[in-house]
């Protein structure tokens, strides 16, 4: 199984800009979690999705963020536009089922200059 | 709402050594533990969980947690520490299909 795969791994952009990152989850999987790790404040859970519905988005942390599961293997997290303080790892993790142990991808770091 | 604590940044332990991480958390109802390890510009890989049962739990890479109910406790244990052990370990709690949320992280640094 090739697990959690997150794209990309690094994005660096300027302030204003539109960020879109990607994850496909493991195959079977029906829960879909999107956190963000700074080292000011840990990992915060953003959004999770069970069959591809969003159930808990109280962690988005402004409308400039919006998440979408449109099909079973894919979600998007998006960022418009892009400020210097949404820098961090994003990490995209997945789950058998909605109270199962949690895999997560490799990340994909941001940087907003 | 349900919460978990790692009171310690950092655990220092000699290679040879048992290690203990510590983890206490809050829930309404029972609880769904688990712990995770990050390794440097890496995901977070699963360790343990306890759901019900045993409260002595055995997970991967020579790890183990004792769920103590009484103190609402969840504490990370190793006979034998190496120095590959070193890592940052994630506590996380969840309340039945609830979201799953995480400690602060502790570093544990195993000296040779």
């Amino acid at each position: 199984d090739a697990g959690v795969i997150q794209s990309p791994r690094h994005e660096v952009t300027e302030m204003g800009q539109e960020v879109t990152l990607r994850c496909k989850p493991i195959s079977g999987h029906n829960s879909l979690f999107w956190y963000r790790q700074t080292m000011m404040r840990g990992l915060e859970l953003l959004i999770y999705f069970n069959n591809n519905v969003p159930i808990d988005d109280s962690g988005m942390p402004e409308d400039r963020f919006s998440a979408k599961m449109p099909n079973a293997s894919f979600s998007t997290l998006k960022i418009q536009p892009s400020e210097p303080r949404d820098s961090a790892v994003y990490f995209c993790a997945s789950s058998p089922t909605s109270a199962g142990e949690l895999f997560f991808g490799e990340g994909s770091r941001l940087t907003v200059l | 709402a349900q919460s978990v604590a790692q009171p310690e940044d950092q655990v220092n332990v000699a290679e040879g050594n048992p290690l203990t991480v510590k983890c206490t958390y809050s829930v309404s109802g029972n609880p769904y533990l688990f712990w995770y390890v990050q390794y440097p510009n890496r995901g977070l890989q699963f360790l343990l969980k306890y759901i019900t049962g045993d409260n002595l739990v055995k997970g991967s890479y020579g790890f183990e947690a004792e769920f103590n109910k009484s103190q609402t406790s969840f504490h990370l244990k190793k006979p034998s520490a190496l120095v590959s052990d070193s890592a940052l370990y994630f506590c996380a709690v969840r309340r039945d299909t609830d979201k799953l949320i995480f400690g602060t992280g502790t570093r544990l640094q195993v000296f040779p």
